[in-house]
């Protein structure tokens, strides 16, 4: 267990509609990013937030966003879902640790748009 | 813009072998971590292994180490005395900095370790 949580594990929904998934950091640390992975576009990070700031933008459609919380949970909204945006979203988090820096990883949302 | 390059989609290894695992990226940095994921059939990502690149001793844990040529911007894993739960998609990534930067993930290589 890394120690960071998502929630939904799964979810199913329809083209047009909006989710949101959630991910809880491990204790203590101070980022999250999260990480679309399909099957053709393989692992893209989307977004960084540290410390309820955003601090790094990837390849993130401008239907997603992100926040996070005073109590450094985050979300991920995706709106007006199409086909392609099916995939394993995986939170990540980690802190600034001086030399011992890495990141855990949830055990991921998978979103299926039927 | 980093990039990484893992050029071998598919491996398999009967079980007890040694199995080795290339990577190679591109960088204008001068500090920067390398890491080695393994995601097996449950999808959850697991940290195998990090490499400081100021570090010039290769890391090891336990089974797995790394051979990091820094001039070269080579990163490759090997894996001793495989096992069954070796099996697995392997990714390596690059993080820029002193940390709390984002990873760039390779392609990925598809393990499959035969009994």
């Amino acid at each position: 267990d890394s120690g960071v949580t998502q929630t939904p594990k799964h979810l199913i929904t329809a083209t047009g509609q909006r989710v949101t998934l959630r991910c809880s950091p491990r204790s203590g640390d101070l980022s999250v990013y999260w990480y679309q992975q399909s099957l053709d576009q393989g692992l893209q990070f989307l977004i960084q937030y540290y410390n309820g700031e955003e601090r790094a933008k990837g390849n993130i459609l401008e239907r997603f966003s992100a926040q996070q919380f005073p109590d450094l949970h985050s979300e991920l909204n995706l709106s007006s879902l199409e086909l392609g945006d099916s995939a394993l979203y995986f939170c990540a988090s980690s802190q600034v640790a001086g030399g011992e820096e890495k990141l855990f990883f949830g055990s991921g949302t998978q979103l299926s748009v039927l | 813009a980093q990039t990484v390059t893992q050029s071998q989609p598919e491996m398999s290894v009967q079980e007890a072998e040694t199995v080795t695992l290339s990577c190679t990226y591109d960088t204008s940095e001068n500090n920067y971590y390398l890491f080695w994921y393994k995601q097996p059939p449950s999808r959850q990502m697991i940290l195998v292994i990090r490499q400081e690149a100021y570090k010039q001793q290769n890391a090891t844990e336990n089974r797995f180490s790394v051979n990091f040529q820094k001039a070269a911007k080579s990163f490759s894993l090997k894996i001793s005395d495989s096992q069954l739960g070796d099996t697995a998609m392997y990714f390596c990534a690059f993080m820029r900095g002193f940390g709390n930067e984002k990873l760039t993930f390779g392609t990925g290589t598809r393990l499959t370790i035969i009994p």
